[in-house]
């Protein structure tokens, strides 16, 4: 079956300690996107990436970093720096030509701090 | 700036209702304007894509409109079912950039 993996769907993380998400996708799609999605808020772009060993800053990138070395995989790290990550996170994909390509979403990543 | 709005936020209907979910765009050059679904802790399903030349898609008992000069986007369920109840999201991909833009969502609940 085709589709976006993310990892682990829940994690727990201390104050002060880095934390990777992994999004996976067999979708052959080029462009791989993250958002964040907190309670009553619409979802926020964190990275997006157009194609391999390439990625952009999205509206709330700080205390965020991500990497795109395969095509497949887009991982995002959480890092100390980001003040308030306790979040749902999604990873999303999107095949070319960007005017009729489909959007297509992993089932999500919750991260909370303790 | 595009921004995305979705109106009513929560929505409650009785079962076998046709209803109507609404989306507007501040800015009309888009590439695309795509509606999807939510369950509670899940990630979102995509329901449909209306590209910019397009003025609706149907799938099933599901029908999107688009209205680029006034900035709307419709909805329309025929036929509501308990199973339909989810939080609806509409997002636009706004000409000359690769960033898709959210609404808030509608929370639907249709009632048995």
């Amino acid at each position: 079956d085709g589709g976006i993996t993310q990892s682990p769907k829940y994690l727990f993380r201390k104050e002060g300690q880095n934390v990777t998400l992994s999004c996976e996708q067999n979708l052959n799609h080029d462009a791989m996107y993250w958002y964040r999605q907190d309670p009553g808020q619409g979802l926020r772009l964190i990275y997006y990436s157009q194609i391999v060993n390439d990625f952009q800053k999205g509206d709330i990138a700080e205390g965020y970093s991500v990497s795109r070395e395969k095509k497949e995989s887009f991982p995002l790290t959480v890092t100390s720096a980001q003040k308030n990550p306790t979040a749902f996170y999604l990873c999303a994909s999107r095949d070319r030509p960007i005017d009729v390509g489909e959007l297509f979403f992993g089932e999500g990543s919750r991260l909370t701090v303790l | 700036k595009q921004e995305v709005t979705q109106i009513p936020a929560a929505l409650s209907v009785p079962e076998g209702e046709n209803l109507v979910l609404n989306c507007s765009f501040t800015d009309s050059a888009i590439y695309n304007l795509q509606w999807f679904r939510q369950d509670p802790g899940k990630g979102l399903t995509s329901l449909l894509l209306i590209q910019s030349s397009q003025r609706e898609q149907t799938s099933g008992r599901l029908n999107a409109s688009l209205d680029k000069s006034s900035g709307r986007s419709t909805l329309y369920i025929a036929a509501s079912q308990p199973g339909d109840s989810a939080t609806y999201l509409c997002a636009v991909l706004t000409s000359g950039t690769y960033k898709y833009i959210f609404g808030t969502g509608t929370r639907l609940k249709v009632l048995a």
